[in-house]
């Protein structure tokens, strides 16, 4: 079974810096794709950004970019200029290509709180 | 707003009321879900509907009771829970065989058994 794991329960990071955000993961397939979600406190998940596994290119929405190290099974976010806005919990999560069960599901981490302070 | 309407916001129940919870999108979804959010812990799959059709219970007490009429809408029947079944309960739905699309998820429902 997939695992995915978030070590940092909480961050932090001064308005217009870059935060860092860790997640690994644990899979025995080779075809599957990586999400970030952010979940403010009005509780709506809402995606930031997604990574297919079969391309080594790491994935970039404006100021939120991915380090994805395939081998090593580790998909951390990179928030850059850092916003008030940007303060929320972070989830990373693994969803199968593969469609035995046609299940879709999404596996989540325990997710990452992210401060930023002004 | 994503397009997934998820209702009540809050609950707060008695451990013998039977409540529902209420989750509609209107994105042309086929594939709808539960998740269990609790503090410090995964979100955790609770059901999976593709196509109106449970595919998969994960290992969920019969307390819970999902029903899924059409693609658009999908409920949580809850009777007789436990102080610790108090979560957030999210729904979200996605489109069936497309990996790479983003579910999208409801605001929740808080849940409180007291």
């Amino acid at each position: 079974a997939q695992t995915v794991t978030q070590s940092q329960p909480e961050m932090s990071v001064q308005e217009a810096e870059t935060v860092t955000l860790s997640c690994t993961y644990d899979t025995s397939e080779s075809d599957y794709y990586l999400f970030w979600y952010k979940q403010p406190p009005s509780r709506q998940m809402i995606l930031v950004i997604r990574q297919e596994a079969y391309k080594q290119q790491n994935a970039t929405e404006n100021r939120f970019s991915v380090n994805f190290q395939k081998a090593a099974k580790s998909f951390s976010l990179k928030i850059s200029d850092s916003q008030l806005g940007d303060a929320a919990m972070y989830f990373c999560a693994y969803r199968s290509t593969y469609y035995g069960g046609a299940t879709n599901k999404l596996i989540f981490g325990t997710g990452t709180l992210l401060a930023v302070q002004p | 707003e994503t397009g997934v309407t998820q209702t009540p916001r809050h609950l707060v129940m008695g451990m013998t009321n039977k409540k529902s919870l209420k989750c509609e999108q209107h994105l042309g979804h086929n594939a709808m879900y539960w998740y269990k959010q609790s503090a410090k812990k995964p979100l955790e799959l609770m059901f999976v509907y593709n196509f109106k059709e449970q595919t998969e219970n994960n290992s969920v007490p019969s307390r819970f009771s999902p029903e899924c009429p059409n693609s658009s809408h999908l409920f949580l029947h809850l009777h007789t829970l436990q102080p610790e079944d108090s979560a957030l309960y999210l729904c979200a739905s996605s489109l069936v065989l497309a990996a790479n699309t983003e579910a999208f998820f409801g605001q929740g429902t808080r849940l409180t058994v007291v």
